[in-house]
């Protein structure tokens, strides 16, 4: 079946620092990729789309400047938090889409949770 | 008004008994509906999908669509501890992006 792997699954960094949360599709060609935050108790928000060699697509109100985005091959993106805050903290799942599975082929990473501190 | 409302619970049953999940969409254009599954710290895994209206069953899931009420419900025969987790119904836009419902934290007691 369609495998998603991110990495890492956990990550602490000190306020002011970038971190970069890598999504890897391990078995298919992952034609779009989508990167979700998700507070706790609620439920996951997307924040933008990202299609292989072309700009991600932000939700609005998520700055483009602080979550890049980078979705250089069929098999991978990165989400890297610039210049991270507390507010930042987060648990940060990405999705991609080309695997089979169920109707749009949707698998999800198993997720990164930041602790800004 | 939210594509997908869902009731975030908390819930709590019984080991061994009937659960019953559901959702509303507001969106007749929806199609196909999904729920997924997420344990604590983890991503969503994909339980069921179904199109259209009906019910679909899959071991001791169930899951059913009625789209003149636009409500979906995913029901859990036998609940088992392990059956302990976030359920999350989606339906795919015309984007190609899921709504998701907030989720509901279910919790079966042994």
């Amino acid at each position: 079946g369609a495998v998603v792997s991110q990495h890492p699954s956990r990550v602490i960094c000190k306020s002011g620092t970038s971190v970069k949360i890598e999504c890897r599709s391990l078995d298919f060609q992952a034609t779009t990729m989508f990167w979700y935050r998700q507070f706790p108790k609620q439920s996951l928000m997307l924040m933008a789309t990202s299609n292989e060699g072309s700009k991600a697509t932000y939700e609005q109100g998520v700055e483009k400047d602080k979550f890049l985005i980078n979705h250089a091959s069929l098999t991978l993106s990165t989400l890297t938090v610039t210049s991270a805050h507390p507010e930042d903290s987060s648990f940060y799942i990405c999705s991609a889409r080309g695997g089979s599975g169920s109707p749009y082929g949707y698998t999800f990473g198993s997720g990164t949770r930041l602790t800004v501190v | 008004q939210k594509e997908v409302e869902q009731d975030p619970g908390p819930l709590s049953v019984p080991e061994g008994a009937i659960v019953s999940l559901n959702c509303t969409y507001s969106n007749s254009a929806f199609q196909y509906f999904m729920w997924y599954r997420q344990y604590s710290r983890k991503g969503p895994e994909l339980l069921m999908y179904t199109y259209s209206s009906g019910n679909k069953e899959d071991g001791r899931f169930t899951a059913q669509v009625d789209k003149s009420s636009k409500y979906i419900s995913l029901f859990i025969r036998d609940s088992q501890p392990s059956d302990s987790a976030t359920y999350l119904c989606a339906s795919p836009t015309g984007a190609n992006n899921l709504f998701f419902g907030t989720g509901t934290r279910l919790t079966v007691i042994p």
